[in-house]
């Protein structure tokens, strides 16, 4: 069965700190999306970036960054001198790759709080 | 990137009656549409894969004759609330998944329902 576990429930940092929102997931797939969301209070979410399985290259925009490692299931994501902007729900998700399927399972969601 | 709209975007009603909350695709067309629910500061679950011309598929434990799915055209998927309680209450999230090459989905903003 498919799983995202993102434990940390929520994280409080000083603006321009770098913080890292760690994602761990499970599947029995070999082909496999894994995405970052945010969701700021509005409730809206906005897409961050999709990954495919085969695809391990880290991949940076602007202060943020991806760390893809399937040795450890692992798919992190870095902010890089954080703003107060930055502050919002943030949401791991996987999908499997079956067109006739495509659910996409969503982490519990890490809380980032950034302070000034 | 496509747009998905919802409407509305938040609604009051009385326990008892019934709501609809409509998902559009503005600039595609979507066989396949996603309806989720999420409780406050907790994750998004996927409710109903919403199939155009056919029947919806619902997760394991979502009452598929209190959450009614119509998707009768590509563009276009509707959830209706039945005889809503207070419990229902929640933020409903629908996506929609464009066909083709890098098929992916798009969110909508999402309807916030509170019923009283």
């Amino acid at each position: 069965a498919q799983k995202v576990t993102q434990a940390q429930t929520e994280i409080s940092v000083v603006e321009k700190e770098d913080v890292t929102l760690d994602c761990v997931y499970e599947t029995r797939d070999t082909t496999y999306y894994l995405f970052w969301y945010k969701q700021p209070p509005s409730g809206e979410l906005v897409f961050l970036i999709r990954r495919n399985s085969f695809d391990e290259q880290n991949e940076i925009s602007g202060r943020y960054s991806w760390n893809f490692q399937k040795s450890t299931s692992s798919f992190n994501f870095t902010i890089t001198a954080s703003q107060v902007v930055d502050s919002a729900v943030y949401f791991c998700a996987l999908s499997e790759t079956d067109s006739s399927a495509s659910k996409i399972i969503f982490g519990s969601g890490t809380r980032l709080s950034i302070r000034p | 990137g496509a747009v998905v709209s919802q409407h509305p975007s938040r609604v009051i009603c009385k326990s008892g009656t019934s709501v609809k909350i409509e998902c559009r695709s503005l600039d595609f067309q979507a066989t396949t549409m996603f309806w989720y629910r999420q409780f406050p500061k907790q994750s998004l679950m996927l409710m109903a894969t919403s199939n155009e011309g056919s029947k919806a598929t619902y997760e394991q434990g979502v009452e598929k004759d209190k959450f009614l799915i119509n998707h009768a055209s590509l563009t276009l998927s509707t959830l209706t609330v039945t005889s809503a309680h207070p419990e229902d209450s929640s933020f409903y999230i629908c996506s929609a998944r464009t066909s083709g090459f890098q098929e992916t989905q798009y969110f909508g903003p999402g309807t916030r329902l509170l019923v009283l």
